[in-house]
């Protein structure tokens, strides 16, 4: 059974510094994985997607990296914003099953 | 281009009551997902459809949840009683294929909040 881990839960960060964001999961037979943003009281915006096939994604300011072997994923956040402030949500595609972790709730400080 | 809309947008009933949730996918989009996110968890998938058939609903408490897609557009999601634990936002996603390539990246709507008391 797919188990989506994401650590820490939280991090405060001052602005402009580089940050990392961990995810991990335990079965490596995945077609892709997913990284989201969560507003309070919003839906989920997406951020990167990146097939099992791929190493990297990147947009703009975001870089998420995947290592199948491993069961890790990583979302790097360069030059950090107040305006990033949120939960950042990985999710697991796998045997047409959907898992997410629980999200790493990320505070920029001004 | 619009986005995934969902109706209510907050709903607070007692338990044993009734309640359902709407949503309009982005226009095009084959797959539609529902999705139960308690506080504090990451979503959970209750339901997946491709056009008007059911892909995955091995989450989905059938005894008092059930869900439907018309015509492959718009759907449903009634709760039938509703119980306490049922208190969580529910998500309505949708993409464009379900595997391969950025037909996979899933939109969500905003979410519609229940409170059971």
């Amino acid at each position: 059974k797919q188990e989506v881990t994401q650590i820490p839960a939280a991090l405060s960060v001052p602005e402009g510094e580089n940050l990392v964001l961990n995810c991990s999961f335990t079965d490596s037979a995945i077609y892709n994985l997913q990284w989201f943003r969560q507003d309070p009281g919003k839906g989920l915006t997406s951020l990167l997607l990146i097939q099992s096939s791929q190493r990297e994604q990147t947009s703009g300011r975001l870089n998420a990296s995947l290592d199948k072997s491993s069961g890790r994923s990583t979302l790097y956040i360069a030059a950090s914003q107040p305006g990033d402030s949120a939960t950042y949500l990985c999710a697991v595609k796998g045997d047409d099953k959907i898992i997410f972790g629980k999200g790493t709730r990320l505070h920029i400080l001004p | 281009e619009a986005g995934v809309a969902q109706s209510p947008r907050y709903k607070i009933i007692e338990k044993r009551q009734s309640v359902a949730f709407w949503c309009n996918p982005i226009s095009g989009h084959a797959t539609l997902y529902w999705y139960q996110q308690i506080l504090g968890q990451g979503p959970k998938l209750l339901i997946q459809f491709q056009n008007n058939g059911v892909v995955d609903d091995s989450q989905l408490p059938k005894d008092r949840f059930s869900a439907e897609r018309l015509k492959g557009v718009d759907s449903t999601l009634k709760i039938q009683p509703a119980k306490l634990e049922d208190s969580a936002v529910y998500l309505c996603a949708s993409s464009l294929a379900i595997r391969g390539g950025r037909g996979d990246t899933q939109y969500f709507g905003p979410g519609t909040r229940l409170t059971v008391l």
